[in-house]
């Protein structure tokens, strides 16, 4: 089985301001890691996700994460954020056996502040 | 249709009484996942059908609640006796069934009960 961490509720940031959010996971088999986006008053949706190779991975967004195996985290990153970011994000992990489930972490909201 | 479909989109119940949400996936999708959102809260796992596999219900809060799967794909989350701390946004989601796809999510079902 596994698990996710989010341990910030809350990130308040300024326009064009970088931002991190933090993400740990536990899990005693291999795993891909997710992180979705939810925007105000919409839906959840993909927002990167890493599956192998490349331990850094992009959004068309701007935002980036780093898998780390030795830190078992996921970490998503924008260098300068924008109004449009303000959300709620959801690290995600799964293993990588056949039919594995999806377990969330408990969600960051974003806000970003003119 | 194109995405995974939730209904009803709204329902407000009366305390104790039985509730029915449906979920229809998106066409060849073989697993299937219920999260439960409350105000302020993350994602909460409740049930997780995959193939021909017996569901893990491992997140159901309590007996009150269950789901079925039939032929499947359409899926029925039922809640009965339901009481006000059952409030909150029901979501269906859907993938190929491996771990490394995309869970796509439905907009959700909100529930209120008074």
């Amino acid at each position: 089985a596994q698990s996710v961490t989010q341990l910030d509720s809350q990130v308040p940031v300024f326009e064009e301001a970088p931002v991190e959010l933090r993400c740990n996971y536990s899990s005693s088999v291999s795993v891909y890691l997710f992180w979705y986006v939810q925007y105000p008053n919409q839906g959840l949706q993909l927002l990167l996700k890493y599956l192998s190779g490349s331990t850094l991975v992009e959004s068309i967004n701007g935002f980036e994460a780093e898998f780390n195996k030795s830190q078992t985290s996921f970490h998503l990153r924008k260098p300068s954020v924008h109004i449009s970011d303000t959300a709620e994000y959801f690290c995600a992990v799964s293993g990588t056996g056949e039919g594995n489930k999806l377990t969330f972490g408990t969600g960051t909201q974003l806000k970003v502040e003119l | 249709g194109a995405g995974v479909s939730q209904s009803p989109s709204n329902k407000v119940t009366e305390k104790g009484k039985d509730v029915e949400l449906r979920c229809d996936p998106i066409s060849g999708h073989t697993a299937l996942y219920w999260y439960r959102q409350s105000l302020g809260q993350g994602l909460e796992f409740l049930i997780y059908f995959q193939g021909n596999s017996a569901p893990d219900k491992s997140g159901l809060p309590s007996d009150r609640f269950s789901a079925e799967r039939t032929g499947g794909s359409v899926s029925t989350l039922t809640i009965q006796r339901t009481q006000q701390e059952d409030s909150a946004v029901y979501l269906c989601a859907s993938t190929q069934g491996r771990g490394r796809n995309t869970i796509y999510f439905g907009e959700g079902s909100w529930l209120t009960v008074v």
